[in-house]
């Protein structure tokens, strides 16, 4: 089945600094890749996403890119902000019953 | 909209004890799910559902029972509560687009 890694699992960076989480899925056959926002307490949140038709989208902010053939996936902040502090999952779907199969998630610190 | 409903938001169980936490959405989603979140952890797939009456196991469904009555209401069922179910539980929806609308979250403790 569908294995999704995470990486890394803490990253910590300075306020105005860019922040790039990754990930890596083992079916070739995932063809949807969500990112999804978690602060502390509360729900997880779509932030954005893309589907394997597309390798890069934007989000003022905000990008995932998407290399097929090596099966990863990142997930690019820039210019940071305090906001942007919060665990940060990926997960890749292959429209089986709309499951996604979900990284293990990487907290994001932005230091002052 | 209130989107995704969940209930409780905190418990306490004894060891033993069983409880039914609630889960409805008011989006007419078919797709409906129930994970679990232990801290500093990732989401595990408890149970899932494409529609009324259809059920099937996620990842970790040991200990916990679900049903799918009406499009809108999926409870999970804890039947004899013990301490490695202490966990966040959410439960999320979708429709076709594989956004997963989540609800508030129910933060169980069995002591």
């Amino acid at each position: 089945g569908e294995n999704v890694e995470q990486h890394p699992s803490t990253l910590s960076v300075q306020e105005g600094d860019s922040a790039v989480i990754k990930c890596t899925y083992s079916d070739s056959a995932s063809n949807y890749f969500p990112w999804y926002k978690q602060e502390l307490g509360k729900r997880p949140q779509l932030i954005i996403d893309i589907r394997s038709n597309v390798g890069e989208k934007k989000d003022q902010r905000i990008a995932v890119t998407l290399n097929k053939t090596a099966k990863h996936f990142s997930l690019h902040i820039t210019e940071t902000q305090p906001e942007d502090s919060a665990v940060y999952f990926c997960a890749a779907s292959i429209n089986s019953n709309y499951q996604l199969i979900w990284g293990a998630g990487t907290k994001l610190i932005i230091k002052p | 909209n209130a989107g995704v409903t969940q209930t409780p938001k905190f418990r306490i169980l004894k060891i033993g004890q069983s409880m039914t936490l609630q889960c409805t959405q008011d989006m007419n989603h078919n797709y409906m799910y129930w994970y679990r979140q232990d801290p500093g952890m990732g989401l595990k797939l408890i149970y899932y559902s494409v529609g009324a009456g259809i059920t099937d196991k996620g990842e970790v469904p040991n200990g916990y029972n679900v049903s799918r009555s009406t499009t809108e209401d999926f409870p999970l069922r804890l039947e004899l509560a013990a301490p490695s179910q202490t966990s966040v539980y959410f439960c999320a929806s979708t429709h076709t687009s594989n956004e997963q609308f989540f609800g508030p979250g129910t933060r169980l403790t069995v002591l």
